[in-house]
């Protein structure tokens, strides 16, 4: 068991709104990266956290945004759905840049 | 073309059999990765190597640095391997992950 929990396991929303997915990192991890995963692909790099600052983006818009938190939990907040941000959103906690471990991810469906 | 290719996209096997899935990268990288993948969503993480093999269980998994090359071996399977394997690669200062688009195993009894 990795110890990473996220937080709703299931979200619908309507196209406009807004969302915040959260994440509990291990104990003990310093790291969280941010990712979604589109229906038949891949994870896609959205953004890293490292001691509470922003320490890395991916390709994604501004209207996704982040927080890390003195006890390492994090939030994923993204602005003005779009419908193709309906996808599986996974944080990953680290020490640094060693192993990664998964929560179990949040499906974002927006209508 | 992506920067990390797995093959191939679907295998089926049957119980027992040794199977294994190959990833190819292009980029330059300071670790690669195999994740598993379960329906539903969950990912875990099986290897994190850089150089050289590693051994866990039936699972072996290998790296060729030159020739940017990775091999994820399963032996003896068994109808619970069946999952999506996953390779990916961390790459620049924050170690970010660059994933291939997955091998999705079934193993048969």
């Amino acid at each position: 068991e990795t110890g990473v929990t996220q937080s709703p396991t299931h979200l619908i929303k309507t196209r406009g709104q807004q969302v915040t997915l959260r994440c509990s990192s291990q104990s003990g991890h310093n790291t969280v990266s941010w990712y979604q995963q589109a229906l038949g692909q891949g994870p896609q790099f959205i953004f890293q956290y490292y001691r509470e600052e922003e320490n890395g983006r991916g390709n994604f818009p501004p209207r996704f945004s982040g927080l890390q938190f003195p006890n390492y939990s994090s939030e994923l907040n993204v602005n003005a759905l779009e419908l193709d941000d309906s996808a599986l959103y996974l944080c990953a906690s680290s020490w640094g840049s060693n192993e990664q471990f998964f929560g179990p991810g949040t499906r974002l469906t927006v209508l | 073309k992506n920067e990390v290719e797995q093959s191939p996209q679907n295998l089926t096997a049957q119980e027992g059999e040794f199977i294994t899935i190959n990833c190819s990268y292009s980029v330059g990288i300071s670790a690669l990765h195999w994740l598993q993948q379960h329906p539903g969503g969950g990912i875990v993480s099986l290897f994190m190597l850089s150089s050289g093999k590693k051994k866990h269980g039936r699972l072996i998994a290998t790296i060729n640095i030159q020739e940017k090359h990775s091999s994820l071996h399963i032996t003896a399977s068994h109808p619970r391997d069946s999952a999506v394997y996953i390779c990916a690669v961390s790459v620049g200062d924050t170690d970010k992950l660059i994933f291939g688009t997955g091998t999705r195993l079934q193993v048969f009894p």
